[in-house]
């Protein structure tokens, strides 16, 4: 199985630049994709294959990466921000990182 | 629009067979896939298989040797079947809409799911 390793928690004030890393342990070419949970809520997917914007997805929103390493990126954080954010490879069977816990201060 | 639901028993026994169904509106599942998620409370999220366009299926090896995945098409309905259930099995279940290759772009509310004597 594909293993994705995110960083478990960030905490960021609004109207920063965030970015949310995301490693996979082989290359999964341009084969990932983003998603935020809200507490309570199922995910919702925001970015697919790496780079493309979900339609609906705010703009604030971005992806980019290919290989091994990839980012999500939220510029500038807004408080309804606050989620936990998934990776998701689809190179093989499904697998997902552990979710990075986003924290406004 | 689409839209995915899933119904099932809130709790089961241990060493029970677990069955969810989800039904889905605004899609055909002859023309998408519909793959099943499992989130352990205040966990993250596991992929536990997948029935396609087509009708195959792919399953996590995990638990591979105990789930069964099948549709109704003219019911709008995906089945999921997990037998020899254990408190690790615990948790909220969701299916999502998934094509190969793509993410899991449309998620249903989720069924809590805690297996316990």
């Amino acid at each position: 199985d594909t293993v994705l390793t995110q960083s478990p928690a960030l905490a960021v004030s609004p109207g920063e630049r965030v970015t949310i890393s995301c490693r996979a342990s082989e290359s999964v070419s341009t084969l990932m994709h983003w998603y935020q949970q809200k507490p309570g809520q199922q995910p919702t997917l925001l970015i697919y294959l790496a780079s493309n914007l979900e339609s609906g997805v705010p703009a604030r929103f971005s992806g980019s990466g290919s290989g091994t390493d990839f980012t999500l990126t939220i510029d500038p954080v807004e408080a309804d921000d606050t989620a936990t954010y998934y990776c998701q490879q689809s190179w093989n069977d499904p697998t997902f990182g552990g979710g990075t816990k986003l924290e406004l201060k | 629009q689409v839209q995915l639901k899933e119904s099932g028993p809130g709790l089961m026994q241990p060493s029970e067979t677990l069955s969810l169904t989800c039904t889905v509106s605004g899609f055909s599942l002859t023309s998408n896939g519909v793959g099943w998620v499992r989130q352990p409370l205040g966990k993250g999220l596991v992929w536990m298989g997948t029935i396609w366009a087509g009708g195959s299926t792919n399953y996590n090896s995990a638990v591979q040797s105990r789930l069964s995945i099948s549709r109704d098409t003219s019911k709008s309905q995906v089945f999921l079947k997990m037998n020899s259930l254990q408190p690790e099995d615990t948790g909220t279940y969701y299916c999502a809409r998934h094509n190969s290759g793509y993410g899991f772009d449309y998620w249903g509310q989720g069924v809590m799911v805690t297996v316990s004597s």
